[in-house]
């Protein structure tokens, strides 16, 4: 089975400007969950669908935002960049119905970098 | 006070000998991850536990719900184990994943 996909895998955008993120998950995984990885803060919980439901919103401002699809596929979108979004994006899917209680398979992230 | 602490942060060995990395937590949780994060990025998830210990190769994961700790272990340890090593508990209230900072490890040959 082909791993976590997540393209592009480098972006480089200007402050002001917006983002759209994508992964796919593993054939079969439901759930996908999104982190935002940076230097000082570590690991940060974005959001986790699970049948194109949003079930859970980390503490993000509304500028970010996220969607899944019947395939299961997932996007997450970022608008009015600012230079501390610069991050590690990554993405993560399991089999079950939570993240929580799953092993989660993650992808390779994108890296974005706002200047 | 983080939810989620790890010890030590950082840690340098010499090919060969046990390592062992801590993970206390003041949540309730329902299970307990543990995840490696090569340079460049890649996670990949090791364990997941409830209670008791589960081993994979020369990787050993124990948990104490009682004392709200779980250790990880690794045997032999051998350069390629030189990774970020993560923690990461489903809490009980809320719905989400909490994260532990990661341990540094380096193995030196």
């Amino acid at each position: 089975k082909a791993g976590v996909t997540q393209t592009p895998r480098y972006l480089i955008k200007t402050r002001g400007q917006q983002v759209t993120l994508s992964c796919s998950p593993i054939s079969g995984h439901r759930s996908v969950s999104w982190y935002q990885q940076t230097p000082g803060q570590g690991l940060q919980f974005l959001f986790e669908y699970f049948s194109e439901t949003q079930r859970n919103k980390g503490n993000f401002p509304g500028r970010f935002s996220g969607r899944q699809f019947s395939n299961s596929r997932s996007e997450m979108n970022v608008s009015t960049l600012e230079l501390g979004d610069s991050a590690l994006y990554l993405c993560a899917s399991s089999s079950g119905t939570s993240m929580l209680s799953d092993t989660q398979y993650f992808g390779p992230g994108t890296r974005l970098t706002v200047l | 006070k983080n939810e989620v602490e790890q010890s030590p942060q950082n840690l340098t060995a010499q090919e060969g000998e046990f390592i062992t990395i801590n993970c206390s937590y003041s949540v309730g949780i329902s299970a307990l991850h543990w995840l490696q994060q090569h340079p460049g990025g890649g996670i990949v998830s090791l364990f997941m536990l409830s209670s008791g210990k589960k081993k994979h190769g020369r990787l050993i994961a124990t948990i104490n719900i009682q004392e709200k700790h779980s250790s990880l272990h690794i045997t032999a340890s051998h350069p390629r184990d030189s990774a970020v090593y993560i923690c990461a508990v489903s809490g009980n209230s809320n719905y989400q994943l909490i994260w532990g900072a990661g341990t540094k490890l380096i193995i030196k040959p």
